[in-house]
């Protein structure tokens, strides 16, 4: 595709449903990242995939939080049993690579699910 | 760990003019690369300027340019003939050089309003 998708954009879910965020990357990309954005904050990291593996998911606030990306293309992020502290906007980035050391791979940013719960 | 300091939350500047957003960083690396990302309301982020901290030279980029000092830990963004489509949010972001992909750390962000 053109670039980065991601479904839904806006999603309410009520205190304790599970919800599931999509990420479409740009086609090809190897590496796919989520970050987590509170409103008034910058981004920051959740998990990080190299094709299907995961390999870093250092940022995951809780056990609540999981994501997967079976077929090295599309993600899911899942949020099971949904807190408050949970809203946010949750963005997703695909890169090329990784290739070569020291090689500036850069990171394209989808358009965000702005989740609330309620 | 990583952290990106940018202690202007809200900035100002009348249309045409020129603005400087501050940003300060702390890292025990010596290879990494600094951007500048805008985030307008639609929330998609858009990459404005990148540098390598091993380019002593400061990047370019049209109307945008930055003020990289290495040894202060500090990273400037100048936006000059400023215009109504930069009202935005601006984050700084580090990234460390590694064999792979690693994570960009944001900044808080600085809200940047332009005056017509």
């Amino acid at each position: 595709g053109a670039g980065v998708s991601q479904s839904p954009r806006y999603k309410v879910a009520k205190r304790g449903q599970d919800v599931a965020l999509r990420c479409d990357p740009i086609s090809g990309h190897v590496s796919l990242f989520w970050y987590q954005q509170a409103l008034g904050q910058g981004p920051e990291f959740l998990t990080y995939f190299q094709n299907e593996a995961q390999l870093d998911k250092s940022g995951l606030p809780s056990d609540r939080f999981f994501a997967e990306r079976p077929e090295g293309s599309v993600s899911t992020l899942k949020i099971q049993r949904t807190q408050q502290e949970d809203s946010a906007v949750y963005l997703c980035a695909s890169s090329t690579g990784p290739r070569a050391w020291g090689k500036m791979y850069e990171q394209y940013f989808g358009p965000g699910t702005r989740l609330t719960v309620t | 760990a990583q952290t990106v300091t940018q202690s202007q939350p809200e900035m100002s500047v009348q249309e045409a003019e020129t603005v400087t957003l501050s940003c300060t960083y702390d890292t025990s690396e010596s290879d990494y690369y600094l951007f500048w990302y805008k985030q307008p309301p639609s929330r998609q982020m858009i990459l404005v300027i990148r540098q390598e901290a091993y380019k002593q030279q400061n990047a370019t980029e049209n109307r945008f340019s930055v003020n990289f000092q290495k040894a202060a830990k500090s990273f400037s963004l100048k936006i000059s003939d400023s215009q109504l489509g930069d009202a935005a949010m601006y984050f700084c972001a580090y990234r460390a050089q590694f064999s792979g992909n690693t994570p960009l750390v944001f900044g808080k962000g600085t809200r940047l309003s332009v005056i017509a």
